[in-house]
Formats: structure tokens, sequence, C-alpha cells
């Protein structure tokens, strides 16, 4: 499925290099955070998580960056390989209930 | 292993007709969660169901649309008298449900909808 769609950043990077990519979250009162990625015509794909006890976790080719006192996040691939190319949401989870509130999404687009 | 699974992947239908989405959790999941992606609005939460919980029905746009949950497991999504702004694509998602932290949601492909 589509994301947002036409007004939707996008993060055009060369393959090999790295992307960044960030996100502003609103509740501070979230302790959980998720980072999806979403290709075209599928659902969100998990790709790392973070607790708000942590401030970095590292994954295979990925590390989420966790701000708390700027309420920001973000998402660093190594790397960057052309099945890298969707759109990334963060996701945050705040400690009643289990709903996530979704970002507006990032495009990233790999060029060979 | 399986997956969440969702079906119809899509469905075309008129404006004024009810429709039903599936979603079949991951096995085992207890927590079961209803998202919408429109254009331009991103995802939304719809509905969230949690073993034999009353689900939390505060994302639901309006009383068109409601959800069930049967047997915890399966869940259908209807929409009622659609209209064309219910036009979007609808993601299940499933978690394996009880913990009192934030737990990784798993999502399905999504069911596409198109309301003419």
């Amino acid at each position: 499925g589509e994301s947002v769609g036409l007004h939707l950043p996008t993060l055009s990077v060369q393959e090999g290099d790295n992307s960044i990519i960030n996100c502003a979250y609103s509740n501070s009162a979230s302790d959980y955070f998720i980072w999806y990625k979403q290709e075209s015509g599928k659902g969100p794909q998990f790709i790392i998580d973070i607790r708000s006890n942590m401030d970095k976790r590292q994954g295979q080719r990925v590390t989420v960056l966790l701000n708390k006192t700027v309420k920001h996040l973000s998402l660093q691939i190594a790397a960057t390989q052309p099945g890298d190319s969707a759109v990334y949401f963060c996701a945050e989870q705040g400690a009643a209930g289990n709903k996530l509130t979704f970002g507006g999404g990032t495009r990233v687009l790999v060029k060979p | 292993g399986a997956g969440v699974s969702q079906s119809p992947s899509n469905k075309v239908t008129e404006k004024g007709k009810d429709v039903e989405l599936r979603c079949d959790p991951i096995s085992g999941h207890t927590a079961l969660y209803w998202y919408r992606q429109s254009l331009g609005q991103g995802l939304e939460f719809l509905i969230y169901f949690q073993g034999n919980s009353a689900p939390d029905k505060s994302g639901l746009p309006s009383d068109r649309f409601s959800a069930e949950r049967t047997g915890g497991s399966v869940s259908t999504l209807t929409i009622q008298r659609t209209q064309q702004e219910d036009s979007a694509v609808y993601l299940c998602a499933s978690s394996l449900g009880g913990s009192l932290q934030g737990e990784t949601q798993y999502f399905g492909p999504g069911t596409r909808l198109l309301v003419l």
C-alpha cells in the first residue's frame, strides 16, 4: 500500500553511502519506539526498536538513536543498498494502551 | 513461518455498499490491531483487541465502522454504507500481547479498498 504519497519527504542517497532518517515525536510519555520499512504494495516491515531507557541500539546495518530531551528519533542505515529503497516510518507507543502513533514517513531512493 | 494475512488484497465497491475485510493474525498472538493508511493521512489507528478484554475502539472514525474478533483469532473489519473517503489501505497487525510495555507489532500486506 502507498504511504503518504505526493508530499512525502524524500531522501536520495548514492548506493554504498550511509543514510540518516529523522523523526520528531510529540508525546513525552511515549516509552517505546519502532522503525518500519514499507515497500510498494506491502505492509510495514519491522526494522528495529528502542525503549525510552536507551539512547542507542544497533542492528544489522541499522542504528536507532533516541534523544528524549528534544523528542527526536533517527534511523541510520549503513552502506545503503538498492533494496533499501522504500518508505520509512517511525512509530511511538505510549505507556498506556498499545496503539502505535506513526510519523508521516520518509521516502528513501537509492541511486545506483 | 506464517505472518499476518489479510483478505481480500483488493476490493472495489460502490458508494453505499457494505464491505468486510478479514485479518488472520500470527498464531499465538493475542493482540490484534487495525490501522488505515490513506493518501495524505499516513497511518492511523482504528481499533485494538487484546485477549478477552473490551476492544479499544477509540480510533474508529464513525459508527459506520465496526470490528469483531471471533475466538480470539480471526478479525473482521466491517464498513457500512461506504463513502469515497473510506478509500484507503486497511492494515492489520498482531503482537504477542499481554505485555505492560510496548511490543513489536507485525503487519499484514493490507487490503486496498476503493469506493467508487
